[in-house]
Parts: structure tokens; C-alpha cells; sequence
């Protein structure tokens, strides 16, 4: 199946800073890239879905100007978390999709995930 | 928004046994997908179906796309210890548009006793 990858796998900061999350699919032209965050025993739940060349669009809740997202280029996408607090602790994942390539129609491949440890 | 019902929220069965899992919805979705994810990794796609009715095995997995396209089932058959992990159904709708969006069930939990 196709890849997805993301860096870092871990991190940890201080309360204040910023943080970035690279998400890349590796064998395909994802058309659309998806960030989800999850917390401890539960489900993923949608932030936002960015389109290749346009805007993110973000899910109701979520902050567009805490949780920055660039999807500059077919295979990448970036998540920034500006000004991160200890409540923004979370695994951050991210899923891309194609309608076109390696990857089936339709289908999305999500990456191993980010841990966020904010201090 | 949509929402999906997936059941059950766990299960302990030994090693050998077939293991059933569903989830339903009161909207009509036009993919489902089934994803199983290890802790401290993110979901791995196992089955994607496309269309109602359809029936897709792959090695020990079978799932099925209702045909109301509000259901969905996956059945595990002669289950292994790695088959541990948490099982989330997806559904997803308008696959072919840009407001494209799966929405996940709660995830089922399953432990496998050796």
C-alpha cells in the first residue's frame, strides 16, 4: 500500500513554543492531505483538510491560527503549533489521499503519528 | 454531524476463535474502510470497500459494504495473538469531491489470549 511518513515521532517542548509536524507521502501525489489529533483511548478526530495550492479548511473548534497548516507541494504538508500549551498535548496524526497514482481512488493512508509532550 | 455506531467496544476471545465486529450509521456513506492501530501508531488501512453489496476478504479479514451503505461488518477468522490492537471502521463520504471526509467509529478493542 502506499506511505505515508511523519517527523518527528516524538517530541517535547516548553509551554510557548512553536512546533512543526512534517507529514510526506512517499510513493504517491496526495491531492489532499487530513490532520487528526487523538487523544488517550479514543477516536481520531478531523482538524483540518488541506488541498494542494489551497487554504486548509478547518473543522469547527479547531484554531487556524494555533494549528498552521501548509500543504505547499504534492507529497508534503506541514502542521505548525504555534504557541503550544500543555492541553495541546495530543497524537497528531496525519493521512493523505490521491485521486490519481499509486494510491487506490479514494482511499486514505495515514502516517505513524507525532506524540506532543507539552511542559 | 455524522455519526457512527461501532460495536463492540472490546474483546477478550483466545486464540483460534473468529471475532465479529460492525458499525452502523443513520447516514449513507459511500466507502467504508476498516483501519487496525497499534498503540503509539497511526491506523493501518486493512480493507477499503467502495460499493454496496460488496464483500472483500484479505488473508483472515473479511468485510462487507452494507447494503443500505449505513452498515458495515468485519469478521476476523482463526485469530493470533498479533492480531491485538484497536479496529476502527471508517465511513466515507463524497469520495469524489473535495468536501471528502471519513468519520470514524469509537474503535473496538481486541485482546487475544495465547
Amino acid at each position: 500500500g502506499a506511505v505515508v511518513s511523519q517527523h518527528p515521532s516524538w517530541v517535547i517542548c516548553k509551554s510557548g513554543t512553536s512546533v512543526k509536524i512534517e507529514c510526506r507521502s512517499l510513493d504517491f501525489q496526495a491531492t489532499t492531505m487530513f490532520w487528526y489529533r487523538q487523544f488517550p483511548k479514543q477516536s481520531l478526530m478531523l482538524m483540518a483538510t488541506s488541498n494542494e495550492g489551497s487554504k486548509a479548511t478547518y473543522e469547527q473548534g479547531v484554531e487556524k491560527d494555533k494549528f498552521l497548516i501548509n500543504h505547499a507541494s504534492l507529497t508534503l504538508s506541514t502542521l505548525t503549533v504555534t504557541s503550544a500549551h500543555p492541553e495541546d498535548s495530543s497524537f497528531y496524526i496525519c493521512s493523505a489521499r490521491s485521486l490519481r497514482g499509486l494510491a487506490a481512488m479514494g482511499t486514505q493512508y495515514f502516517g505513524p503519528g507525532t506524540r506532543l509532550t507539552v511542559l | 454531524g455524522q455519526q457512527l455506531n461501532q460495536s463492540p467496544q472490546s474483546m477478550f476471545i483466545q486464540e483460534g476463535e473468529d471475532v465479529s465486529m460492525n458499525c452502523t450509521s443513520s447516514s449513507i456513506f459511500n466507502t467504508w474502510l476498516w483501519y487496525k492501530q497499534d498503540p503509539g501508531e497511526g491506523p493501518v488501512l486493512l480493507i477499503a470497500l467502495y460499493k454496496a453489496g460488496e464483500l472483500t476478504s484479505n488473508g483472515r479479514l473479511t468485510a462487507q459494504f452494507g447494503i443500505t451503505r449505513k452498515d458495515s461488518f468485519l469478521n476476523i477468522s482463526a485469530s493470533i495473538p498479533s492480531d491485538v490492537g484497536i479496529y476502527f471502521c471508517a465511513g466515507g463520504s463524497n469520495s469524489g469531491g473535495s468536501n471528502y471526509k471519513l468519520t470514524f467509529g469509537k474503535g473496538t478493542l481486541l485482546t487475544v489470549n495465547p
